[in-house]
């Protein structure tokens, strides 16, 4: 089946630290990845995404690469900010029609000034 | 702007009492879903519907029923809550095809006294 693990956190940075927090990933197919951020309260909100492999996902300065060799989708910020504090979600979806996203655990991030 | 609407940010019930969810989106997507989350659980999947009046059983059915009798409504029923049930409900929507994220309501956070 599909899953997907993610670095325990939480991760505790430094305001402007450069930031990964880790992806892997096992699917059957080629599956579409998903980056999503959750601040404190509300629901999940899609940061970014890639589609098939080698594609970079990219937005608020945050990205990520879908590297097929490695299954992976790390997610980087080269300066995070307080603000960037939040649970960050790795997920995936395989198929067509009918499929749901697969989700990892979750890795909290906390910006420190 | 698009959004799902989930009715109630906050909600206090008691036991033995029957729940009612409600969730609405704007976007016309095909697809809709319940997950319950929980401190060191992650995203759980309850109930899922591809189109208007199907539904399909998630992770953790037990205890929960759902209804689409609408495209853009997905209704969360706990039929007699119980203090277990007591989380947070996201709601979401995606169009079908796994190059699809889903669109998060805000939630709602239940408990069951």
């Amino acid at each position: 089946g599909n899953s997907v693990t993610q670095m325990e956190g939480p991760v505790t940075l430094s305001e402007e630290a450069f930031l990964t927090i880790n992806c892997t990933y096992t699917a059957t197919g080629y599956p579409s990845l998903f980056w999503y951020v959750q601040y404190p309260g509300e629901g999940l909100q899609l940061l970014l995404k890639a589609t098939k492999a080698d594609d970079k996902g990219s937005n608020k300065g945050f990205e990520a690469t879908y590297r097929k060799e490695t299954t992976s989708f790390h997610l980087e910020k080269g300066s995070v900010q307080v603000s960037d504090s939040a649970v960050y979600f790795c997920a995936l979806r395989t198929g067509s029609g009918y499929s749901t996203l697969t989700f990892g655990k979750g890795t909290m991030l906390l910006v420190s000034p | 702007d698009v959004k799902v609407t989930q009715s109630s940010r906050y909600l206090v019930k008691r036991t033995g009492e029957k729940v009612f969810l409600e969730c609405v989106q704007d976007m016309d997507h095909e697809n809709m879903f319940w997950y319950r989350q929980d401190p060191g659980l992650g995203l759980r999947l309850i109930y899922f519907s591809y189109d208007v009046k199907m539904k399909e059983k998630g992770d953790i059915p037990e205890g929960y029923s759902v209804s689409r009798e609408k495209k853009e409504r997905f209704s969360l029923i706990l039929e007699s809550a119980s203090t277990n049930q007591t989380s947070m409900y996201l709601c979401a929507s995606s169009f079908s095809g796994k190059d699809y994220g889903y669109t998060f309501g805000s939630g709602t956070r239940l408990t069951v006294v």
